[in-house]
């Protein structure tokens, strides 16, 4: 089955600088890949998603990159905040019927300091 | 819209006792599911659905059991409640591939 690696698990930066978070996958069948934002106490929110006909797709401040050659997909944040102080979890699915798993990776705390 | 609502928010229980953790979502999501959160090991699938009459085990299933005799509502219960089943519960619903996450249910076993 799919398998999603994530990294760092941790990263720490200051504000006013960017962050990358990079995932890998296992299954090339994989077709979409979004990206959760979860703050502390909360529930994981959808912050963005690809799906494997694009290679890159930006919404403000929070871009994601698909390399479907190498297998991984990237989270990039810019001009970072405090508030963007939170776990972020990748996860990838395949098919497009909506009754696929969705396999997350295992994480990155990302911490923004002032 | 409310969403994907979760009870109880929190539940204290003793070694052995059961219980049911309640899961709904109003958006005529036919794909739901359970997962469950524990420190440094990211969101574990527990038990899914994809529609009424319909259950397959995800990741973690051992001690929960699921059924699904409605699309709004997909129950969890914990048979015999054990130490190691404390965690967050989060029950998640999907339409095509976009899914959402529930508030949650913090479970302490003692």
């Amino acid at each position: 089955g799919e398998n999603v690696e994530q990294h760092p698990s941790t990263l720490s930066v200051q504000e006013g600088d960017s962050a990358v978070i990079k995932c890998t996958y296992s299954d090339s069948a994989s077709n979409y890949f979004p990206w959760y934002k979860q703050e502390l106490g909360k529930r994981p929110q959808l912050i963005i998603d690809i799906r494997s006909n694009v290679g890159e797709k930006k919404d403000q401040r929070i871009a994601v990159t698909l390399n479907k050659t190498a297998k991984h997909f990237s989270l990039h944040i810019t001009e970072t905040q405090p508030e963007d102080s939170a776990v972020y979890f990748c996860a990838a699915s395949k098919g497009g019927g909506g009754s696929e798993k969705l396999v997350f990776g295992k994480g990155t705390k990302l911490t923004v300091n002032p | 819209n409310a969403g994907v609502t979760q009870t109880p928010k929190f539940q204290v229980l003793k070694t052995g006792q059961s219980m049911t953790l309640q899961c709904a979502q109003d958006m005529n999501h036919e794909y739901m599911s359970w997962y469950r959160q524990d420190p440094g090991m990211g969101l574990r699938l527990i038990h899914y659905s994809v529609g009424a009459g319909i259950t397959d085990q995800g990741e973690v299933p051992n001690g929960y059991n699921v059924s699904r005799s409605t699309t709004e509502d997909f129950p969890l219960r914990l048979l015999s409640a054990a130490p190691s089943q404390t965690s967050v519960y989060f029950c998640a619903s999907k339409t095509g591939q976009q899914q959402y996450f529930g508030p949650g249910t913090r479970l302490t076993v003692t």
